[in-house]
């Protein structure tokens, strides 16, 4: 099936630093969609990417598609308490047939 | 409001018993999911169902079944053959099943085995 590996696992910020949180397949991707999981919630959808180099802005938070469309990046600005949480990237692949396959996500801790 | 209703938030199984997960969804969505996720790890699809009356196995099916009879409504019973059933189960909609759309989720059912 479908792999993708999301790193890093853990990510530890002083609050005003930046972070980011990559996601990579060594196949092709169809789209790739970003969620937010707070500390004892549920995932929440931020966006879907879908063309090659694929940049899109959300406030501080800033999501790019690879140009070879198997890889992507979640970079978030000047992090704030409120931005804890785990961060998903859900991917389909060219064969998953609707099937979406999340990496196992960076656990954010943001320091005030 | 729209939204996505799992059922119980909290349940315990016991040994050799089959337990069921309630998800219903009035958000008028075709396609839907069972997740399973494990403290500080990703969610694993357990089944999805893209429409009404249809439903696949996903990567983690063993020891659960599922039911897709009405469109609201898609029940995950997990068996006594699944061993180890302790996990943060989450319920998701989407308005189809291609995964082009995105996943809207239920409040989770936290499964204990007693």
């Amino acid at each position: 099936g479908q792999q993708v590996m999301q790193i890093p696992q853990y990510q530890h910020v002083q609050e005003g630093e930046d972070f980011t949180t990559y996601c990579n397949s060594s196949t092709t991707l169809s789209n790739i969609q970003w969620y937010k999981q707070r500390p004892g919630g549920h995932p929440v959808f931020l966006i879907q990417l879908v063309k090659s180099g694929e940049v899109k802005k959300q406030k501080r938070l800033t999501f790019q598609f690879g140009e070879a469309k198997k890889n992507s990046s979640l970079h978030i600005t000047a992090t704030q308490t409120t931005d804890v949480g785990t961060y998903f990237c859900a991917v389909k692949g060219g064969t998953s047939y609707g099937k979406l396959t999340f990496g196992q996500g960076t656990i954010l801790t943001v320091h005030p | 409001d729209g939204g996505i209703t799992q059922s119980p938030k909290y349940l315990f199984r016991k040994e050799g018993q089959n337990v069921t997960l309630s998800c219903e969804q009035n958000l008028n969505h075709d396609a839907m999911y069972w997740y399973r996720q494990d403290p500080g790890q990703g969610l694993r699809l357990i089944y999805y169902s893209q429409i009404v009356n249809d439903f696949q196995k996903g990567d983690i099916a063993e020891g659960y079944s599922v039911s897709r009879e009405k469109k609201e409504s898609f029940p995950l019973t997990v068996t006594s053959a699944q061993k180890n059933p302790t996990a943060f189960y989450l319920c998701a909609s989407s308005i189809e099943g291609w995964g082009n759309q995105p996943q809207h989720f239920g409040d989770g059912t936290r499964l204990s085995i007693l």
